[in-house]
């Protein structure tokens, strides 16, 4: 089945130190998306890519970076700049070329201060 | 500037009765409008969108949704609801007037529904 893996489910993160968020799609689309997700909130856009190699940033990037050298995967390192990282993260695909299609998300990774 | 507003944050329905999840939203040009769906640890699920053409467009689990571009709202709505709708609630809108898929796509804060047996 195609879709959308994001790993670890939850990961842990020690004072000062960058951590790295896996998402990969076999949905071959062109798009993808970070989000965060904090209680009470909607989703707030961190970094997205409408082609490999080509990234641009979202409402919250600040504290994090991304990479886009393969279609297929897109991940995102929290690094120790992003002072308040605890949250749900959640990738996102979509086909580039049609705005009015839905996103794709995976099941998120769970970020914890240790 | 776009947005979304779900006034919401918590909808409690007896199992059968009918349910409605209420979304306004704000866009400079026409909308395309979404809703998903989000159970405990889980990513977003898609349910249904609004393009053009009919006002109630019908989607997944037997979920229903009316566009009003009147008073601007895109209210979700089941006619019976069931225990297994209890879940998290998105709203989300995007200007057509963008020709990229990316960015732009903005969600509003979710609703909790909640179903009693």
């Amino acid at each position: 089945d195609g879709g959308i893996t994001q790993s670890p489910k939850y990961l842990f993160r020690k004072e000062g130190q960058n951590v790295t968020l896996s998402c990969e799609q076999n949905l071959n689309h062109d798009a993808m998306y970070w989000y965060r997700q904090d209680p009470g909130q909607g989703l707030r856009l961190i970094y997205y890519s409408q082609i490999v190699n080509d990234f641009q940033k979202g409402d919250i990037a600040e504290g994090y970076s991304v990479s886009r050298e393969k279609k297929e995967s897109f991940p995102l390192t929290v690094t120790s700049a992003q002072k308040n990282p605890t949250a749900f993260y959640l990738c996102a695909s979509s086909m580039r070329e049609h705005s009015n299609q839905p996103q794709h998300f995976g099941d998120g990774t769970r970020l914890s201060i240790l | 500037a776009q947005s979304v507003a779900q006034p919401e944050d918590q909808v409690n329905v007896a199992e059968g009765n009918p349910l409605t999840v209420k979304c306004t939203y704000s866009v400079s040009g026409n909308p395309y409008l979404f809703w998903y769906v989000q159970y405990p640890n889980r990513g977003l699920q898609f349910l249904l969108k609004y393009i053009t053409g009919d006002n109630l467009v019908k989607g997944s689990y037997g979920f229903e949704a009316e566009f009003n571009k009147s008073q601007t709202s895109f209210h979700l709505k089941k006619p019976s609801a069931l225990v297994s709708d209890s879940a998290l609630y998105f709203c989300a809108v995007r200007d057509r007037s963008e020709y990229s898929s990316a960015s732009k796509i903005i969600f509003g804060s979710g609703t909790r529904l909640s179903i009693r047996p």
